[in-house]
């Protein structure tokens, strides 16, 4: 079965302090792996996904195949950063799911 | 810009009663997704779609069931309602399952 565990519920840092949000995730195949974001009163919106290999307002996330990890980074978090972070994983197949992590709320301290 | 819309933001509903929450998309998406929104449970995936009339079982189905006529929109069903499914109701829709998801806003449910 797919699962993707994100073990940290709350996670508080100071502004301009690097920041890592982790994700593990367990899946026997080609996993696909995201990172969602939720503002306060915001709808949950697309961070970045893996096969992109972007980075988005500052956020990078390296799959790690062998350590099943998705973790999400940022060198030098900012105030606006605060909110919910979801790591996502769809599961391949016909019936081709996408399933959520349990969350992280991210306080960012002036 | 791509609009997914929950028919209602709040919704009050007595136990028994039988529950609809609808679901529109206006960018002609194949995927459509019904999940529930709990505080450290994350987002837990009910039912989805992909394609009309097709529908699969997430992860927590029980109580539930779903409808998906048009490909714009998909309602999800609360045969009797119960207090443990007060909850924030979330639909996504994406083109495909490797693309981006769209939220909706959310309905926040509350049965009684």
């Amino acid at each position: 079965a797919q699962r993707v565990t994100q073990p940290e519920k709350l996670l508080s840092v100071f502004k301009g302090a690097p920041v890592e949000l982790k994700c593990n995730y367990s899946y026997s195949g080609s996993p696909e792996l995201f990172w969602y974001v939720q503002y306060s009163r915001q709808r949950l919106q697309l961070l970045l996904r893996h096969i992109s290999r972007e980075s988005i307002k500052g956020f990078t996330a390296d799959l790690n195949k062998g350590e099943t990890s998705f973790h999400l980074k940022k060198p030098f978090a900012q105030e606006e950063d605060s909110a919910m972070y979801y790591c996502a994983l769809k599961a391949g197949g016909g019936a081709q799911k996408l399933v959520f992590g349990q969350g992280t709320r991210l306080t960012i301290n002036p | 810009d791509v609009k997914v819309t929950q028919s209602s933001r709040y919704l009050v509903k007595r136990t028994g009663e039988k529950v609809f929450l609808e679901c529109v998309q206006d960018m002609d998406h194949e995927n459509m997704f019904w999940y529930r929104q709990d505080p450290g449970l994350g987002l837990r995936l009910i039912y989805f779609s992909y394609d009309v009339k097709m529908k699969e079982k997430g992860d927590i189905p029980e109580g539930y069931s779903v409808s998906r006529e048009k490909k714009e929109r998909f309602s999800l069903i609360l045969e009797s309602a119960s207090t443990n499914q007060t909850s924030m109701y979330l639909c996504a829709s994406s083109f495909s399952p490797n693309t981006e998801a769209f939220f909706g806003q959310g309905t926040r449910l509350t049965v009684v």
